[in-house]
């Protein structure tokens, strides 16, 4: 049974156009986090919710956002895609502290037109 | 940052031998963990070794921490072909609990 879902797997933008991507859990876990990975490159942490109390990497710009209303789902907005957020976007979720282990779920990936 | 080094960034083995990664971070942390991402997928937990152990063993996989020098590595014995994929070291962040930060990759292409 999935057990961190990501909807939908692939997702096509325009440039500008806001874009939601959605993760949902079954896992009842605290924390959730949202990475960006690019061709070949390592997953990047983009931010993380502990329960409700976001977490934003100073890195990530201002277009991302995000929001999670309940335990269960999280969400990460893209106010005004561009072409270099083209991306596999990956959520996971962790029961506590950084001491458990991650669960992923299998991406979406954008393609930003 | 934090963000880890692996090496080497590619390795093609034949099915049989051993692969061994090698992961470097930059700063003390609590645990370290290895993940496996098949290609397109996401990612999945392997192990996770603490930084009071300094080795640990699950099926065919090895790891060693040695947090004096900052470097972990993860050793497949007998790959398989079903072993391809690219696997990455996770490093959590001293000061902050919930941050993790994931090493750059080594590619493992397993030939059978």
């Amino acid at each position: 049974d999935a057990m961190v879902i990501q909807n939908p797997r692939y997702q096509v933008t325009q440039f500008g156009k806001p874009v939601t991507l959605s993760c949902s859990q079954t896992l009842n876990h605290n924390v959730m986090y949202w990475y960006q990975q690019k061709s070949s490159q390592a997953p990047k942490l983009l931010f993380h919710y502990y329960d409700k109390d976001f977490n934003n990497e100073a890195d990530t710009p201002d277009n991302f956002q995000s929001r999670r209303p309940n335990t269960s789902f999280c969400f990460l907005d893209i106010r005004s895609p561009g072409l270099g957020d083209a991306a596999m976007y990956l959520c996971a979720t962790s029961r506590e502290q950084s001491q458990e282990t991650q669960y992923f779920g299998p991406g979406t990936r954008l393609l930003v037109l | 940052s934090q963000q880890g080094e692996e090496d080497p960034q590619a390795l093609s083995i034949q099915e049989g031998e051993n692969a061994t990664m090698n992961c470097s971070y930059k700063t003390s942390i609590n645990n370290l963990q290895w993940y496996r991402q098949n290609s397109g997928r996401g990612l999945v937990h392997l192990i996770l070794i603490r930084s009071n152990e300094r080795e640990k063993h699950s099926g065919r996989l090895r790891v060693t921490l040695d947090t004096s020098k900052k470097s972990s590595s993860l050793l497949i014995t007998a790959s398989r072909a079903a072993d391809t994929a690219s696997y990455f070291c996770a490093t959590d962040a001293r000061d902050n609990f919930n941050k993790f930060y994931f090493g750059s990759g080594t590619k493992l292409n397993v030939k059978p």
